[in-house]
C-alpha cells in the first residue's frame, strides 16, 4: 500500500461544530503532516509529527488540534472553526522528518458555514 | 531567509513547443530540491527530486547552486502535461513551496 488515505472527502460543518478529519498510511512511515490549502495556492504546512511526538506547530489556532494515536493514523481535531478556515486540509507522511519525498492524500475539502 | 521563487502564474505553450518553468530558490545551506505536480482533481504528487537526476514524463530539472535555480525542463510538451507545478525546497525536514505555475499546454 503506497498511498495516504484521508476521510472525509468533504466536510461542511458550522462554526459550533466539533469534527476530526483522519489520515492514514500504511508504508511505515514515521513522519506525518497536516497542510493547509486555498484555491490555487501552495500548500502551507500546519504541523509535523515525527515518532507519534508534535515535532513543528507553525503557530496554528488552537481550534486545529492534532493527535497521533499511532505510527499508521494522524487526526485533526476541529472545534469553533472561522469562514476562512475553510480549505482543502492535506496529509502526508515521509519515511522521517528529513528531507525526503512526502507522499500526499486526496486531502479533505472543508467547509465552515 | 528560506524562500522559493516561481515567476510565472501561468504559462501557456503549443502542444509540441518546449517548456521550461522557472524555479529560484534560497537557503543558506544545501537544500533537496523537488519538484510537484497537481493534475485537475488529482492528489499533489511528486515530479522529480534534484539527487535523483532522473527523468520523469520526459521533464528533467538540474540544480544550478551559482544561479540557485532548478528549473523544469521539457523539450516537447504534451496536452496531458496540463496541470499546476510546484517547486519546493525540503530544509531540515520542512517543505517549502513556491507560489506555483500552471502549465496549459494547447492543441
Amino acid at each position: 500500500d503506497t498511498e495516504v488515505t484521508q476521510t472525509p472527502k468533504h466536510l461542511v460543518m458550522g462554526m459550533t461544530n466539533k469534527k476530526s478529519l483522519k489520515c492514514e498510511q500504511h508504508m511505515g512511515h514515521r513522519a506525518m503532516y497536516w497542510y493547509k490549502q486555498k484555491a490555487k495556492k501552495p500548500p502551507e504546512l500546519m504541523f509535523v509529527y515525527s515518532y507519534e511526538k508534535l515535532s513543528i506547530n507553525e503557530s496554528v489556532p488552537s481550534r486545529f488540534s492534532p493527535e497521533c494515536p499511532n505510527s499508521s493514523l494522524l487526526n485533526l481535531h476541529l472545534h469553533a472553526l472561522q469562514p476562512e478556515d475553510s480549505a482543502l486540509y492535506l496529509c502526508a507522511s515521509s519515511p522521517l522528518f528529513s528531507n525526503q519525498p512526502q507522499h500526499f492524500g486526496d486531502g479533505t475539502r472543508l467547509s465552515i458555514l | 531567509a528560506q524562500r522559493v521563487t516561481q515567476p510565472e502564474k501561468l504559462l501557456s505553450v503549443f502542444k509540441g513547443a518546449p517548456v521550461e518553468l522557472k524555479c529560484n530558490y534560497s537557503y543558506s545551506g544545501s537544500p533537496e530540491l523537488f519538484w510537484y505536480v497537481q493534475y485537475s482533481r488529482q492528489r499533489l504528487q511528486l515530479l522529480l527530486r534534484h539527487i535523483s537526476r532522473e527523468s520523469i514524463k520526459g521533464f528533467t530539472a538540474d540544480l544550478n547552486k551559482g544561479e540557485t535555480s532548478f528549473h523544469l525542463k521539457k523539450p516537447f510538451a504534451q496536452e496531458e502535461d496540463s496541470a499546476m507545478y510546484y517547486c519546493a525546497l525540503s530544509g531540515r525536514g520542512k517543505l517549502i513551496f513556491g507560489q506555483g505555475t500552471t502549465l496549459q499546454v494547447k492543441p
